[in-house]
């Protein structure tokens, strides 16, 4: 199984400024996905960050908003951009098990979580 | 996105009882789905996948999976207290990138 670690695991933000979360695998992995999960919904998929070539990102998401940088094949950062009160979420990075990333159990950090004021 | 829909409940079992969570997807040419189990404040948690037609089980967890009625379901025999928790349906993306799609949730109690 691959353990994945995050941080911060929470943080309290002003509006207009930004944040960024680091997201490390115990394994070398193909590929790593950030998810968002707000408030009492389930998650949703912002990007694919693969290494060596620019993230793929989700419908509603930008790349301005969220920079994501995938330097190797362990770690990978997201950012979240000028923050607005509505980008209050737990941000959860995850990637599969195996290197291939085509079969596998999908694995999850323990998330961060981000408040903005 | 592709659409995975589930009931949100809340659904309450008495101990002892079986559990029935229910998702629905959109996407026809999918061929492999996952039940997720999230705690309260923790990050998901992998319980069961299944890419046949047909039911596959795994102790007191049986996942059934109707790829014509584009259906799966999570059943969960003799539910413990320790089995409250949200339950996400997943999706593969069949278009190559492999990530997953998930329903909205629904969050189980089971009552002692």
């Amino acid at each position: 199984s691959a353990v994945i670690s995050q941080k911060p695991s929470r943080d309290i933000c002003q509006r207009g400024t930004s944040l960024t979360i680091q997201c490390q695998v115990d394994s070398q992995v193909t590929m790593m996905f950030w998810y968002r999960q707000q408030p009492g919904q389930s998650l949703t998929l912002i990007a694919t960050a693969n290494q060596g070539s620019e993230a793929t990102y989700e419908s509603g998401f930008v790349i301005d908003k969220f920079p994501i940088s995938r330097p190797n094949l362990t770690f990978s950062t997201l950012t979240v951009s000028n923050m607005s009160p509505e980008d209050s979420s737990i941000y959860l990075c995850s990637a599969y098990s195996l290197p291939t990333g085509y079969t596998g159990e999908l694995f999850f950090g323990e998330g961060s979580r981000l408040t903005v004021l | 996105q592709k659409e995975v829909e589930q009931n949100s409940g809340p659904l309450s079992v008495p101990e002892g009882a079986i559990a029935s969570l229910n998702c629905t997807y959109s996407d026809r040419g999918s061929q492999s789905f996952f039940w997720y189990r999230q705690y309260s404040g923790k990050s998901p948690e992998l319980i069961m996948f299944i890419y046949s037609n047909g039911d596959k089980e795994d102790g007191r967890f049986t996942a059934q999976l109707n790829k014509a009625s584009q259906y799966v379901s999570l059943l969960i025999r003799d539910s413990q207290p320790s089995d409250s928790a949200t339950y996400l349906c997943a999706v593969k993306d069949q278009t190559g990138a492999n990530n997953l799609f998930f329903g909205t949730g629904t969050r189980l109690t089971v009552i002692p």
